[in-house]
C-alpha cells in the first residue's frame, strides 16, 4: 500500500482546454474526497464518493467541474473549458468509514491555466 | 454550519523552544477536530484528532492538542521545536453530518536556528 496516489503532479494547459486527473485511493477505503488548494488558503471541499456514488457534489465550482468513480475504485476530475481561476492544487483524499478516523491525502496535482 | 480561523498566518520560534499555534472553530453540532501539516511539495499528514473522547489529544511528532469547548478552541501545541517542524499546519473541524471537512487558512511555521 503507498497511499493516495495523483496523477499528473503537474498540469500546464491552455485557457478553455479541458483537463482531467486522476486519483487512485487506498485501497481498502471505501470514501474519496476532492479538494481544492488556492495559493495561501486552505483546500476546501468539492466532492465525495463513497463507493461509487457520489454523494455530494452541490460544492463543486461551477458546472465546468465533474468527478466519476466508475467502479468504486480510481476516480477521475476533470474541469471543462478551463480559466485562469482554476489554477490550484487538487488534492485527493480517501477514508475507510466516517469523519471520525480521519483522511489520507494525495500530493495533489498543481493545475497552471495559462 | 462549520468554520474555523487560525488566529496567526505565521508563528516564528527558535529551535528547542514552545510551539503554540491557535485555533477557534465555530460548529453547529458535535464537532470532530484535526490537525494536519503540510510540508513543500508534499501531502498532507494528519498530526491528530479529537473525536469526543480525552479532551487532550496526543498526536505524532510530540504534538499535542487540548479540545476546550467552553473556548471554542483547539490549539496544538509542541514543547520543544526541531527544524524539521517547519511546515503548514491546518486546524479543521468536521461537523456531524458533514459531508467534508472545513480547513483554516493555514499557519506558517517557521523555525529559527
Amino acid at each position: 500500500d503507498t497511499g493516495v496516489s495523483q496523477n499528473p503532479r503537474h498540469k500546464i494547459t491552455k485557457r478553455g482546454q479541458n483537463v482531467t486527473f486522476r486519483c487512485d485511493p487506498i485501497s481498502e477505503h471505501n470514501r474519496l474526497y476532492w479538494y481544492r488548494q488556492t495559493l495561501g488558503q486552505g483546500p476546501e471541499f468539492l466532492t465525495y464518493f463513497q463507493n461509487e456514488a457520489q454523494l455530494e457534489k452541490s460544492r463543486l465550482l461551477s458546472d465546468r467541474f465533474s468527478a466519476e468513480r466508475p467502479k468504486g475504485s480510481f476516480s477521475t476530475l476533470e474541469i471543462q473549458r478551463t480559466e485562469q481561476g482554476d489554477s490550484a492544487m487538487y488534492l485527493c483524499a480517501s477514508s475507510f468509514g466516517t469523519r471520525w478516523i480521519g483522511y489520507t491525502f494525495g500530493s495533489g496535482t498543481r493545475l497552471t491555466v495559462v | 454550519a462549520q468554520s474555523v480561523t487560525q488566529l496567526d498566518s505565521h508563528v516564528s520560534v527558535s529551535e528547542g523552544t514552545p510551539v503554540l499555534l491557535r485555533c477557534n472553530y465555530s460548529s453547529s453540532y458535535s464537532p470532530s477536530l484535526f490537525w494536519y501539516v503540510q510540508h513543500p511539495n508534499k501531502g498532507l499528514q494528519l498530526l491528530l484528532k479529537y473525536t469526543s473522547a480525552a479532551t487532550l489529544v496526543k498526536g505524532i511528532n510530540g504534538f499535542e492538542a487540548e479540545f476546550k469547548k467552553s473556548e471554542t478552541s483547539f490549539h496544538l501545541t509542541k514543547p520543544s521545536a526541531h527544524m524539521s517542524d517547519a511546515a503548514e499546519y491546518f486546524c479543521v473541524v468536521s461537523d456531524q453530518g458533514a459531508d467534508g471537512l472545513t480547513f483554516g487558512k493555514g499557519t506558517h511555521l517557521i523555525i529559527q536556528p
